[in-house]
């Protein structure tokens, strides 16, 4: 089954703990993003990528970090979250001129 | 910068139909549009290409202005399935899957 795939679902972690959300997909898709959805702002995306060691900034890309090592997978990487980092977090892939196929998305609590 | 959703909600009888509108202030490349229900990922409805080029769902219509950068989505004899929140996403001329976007229309349908 064609599926973009997201680990953890539910995470609770403390401040300045590092943490890691994987993301994987399986459709060959040269493009990936990552975004964060928070009421009231929809969707804000975080970091995207067009192929492996090709990524970019998206639009609050502050306290975040990716790597695109391999086609398939796009860490998202928290190296000291912070509260204002409580958010669902989704992972997508896509080919240009095509839409995006979304993860199931990680809900993430900082405390 | 992030395109402008309008009606920010619409609430409809079955069979009634509805426009969502998406504006933005630069040259597009795409506009993708997504519907999400609550506690789900976003769903891919259509992409309009710059060009004329569309892809998506059989049941859904949209249209791209590209000299207005506007696109809207054209939802006919709403079904109570049709319900969620309607995203569309803005890609800047030349693509590199920068996707922006808007805050959202909420579209309910009532038997």
């Amino acid at each position: 089954e064609a599926q973009v795939t997201q680990n953890p679902r539910y995470l609770i972690t403390v401040t300045g703990k590092k943490l890691t959300v994987t993301c994987s997909q399986n459709m060959n898709h040269e493009y990936m993003s990552w975004y964060r959805q928070d009421p009231g702002l929809g969707l804000r995306q975080i970091y995207y990528s067009m192929n492996v060691e090709v990524t970019d900034k998206g639009d609050v890309p502050e306290g975040y970090k990716v790597s695109r090592k391999e086609k398939r997978n796009f860490p998202l990487i928290l190296e000291s979250p912070s509260p204002n980092q409580t958010s669902l977090y989704f992972c997508a892939s896509r080919r240009d001129r095509e839409g995006y196929t979304f993860g199931s998305g990680t809900r993430l609590t900082v405390v | 910068q992030q395109p402008v959703q309008s009606p920010q909600a619409v609430i409809l009888r079955e069979g009634e139909d509805a426009v969502i509108n998406c504006s933005s202030s630069k040259a597009l490349y795409s506009v993708h549009w997504y519907r999400q229900k609550h506690g789900e990922a976003p769903v891919f409805l259509m992409i309009l290409l710059k060009g004329g080029e569309q892809k998506g769902h059989e049941k859904i219509s949209a249209s791209f202005n590209e000299k207005k950068q506007q696109s809207s989505l054209y939802l006919t004899a709403s079904q109570l399935s049709y319900s969620g929140t309607y995203f569309c996403g803005t890609e800047g001329s030349g693509g590199y899957n920068k996707l922006i976007f808007g805050a959202g229309t909420r579209l309910a349908v009532h038997p």
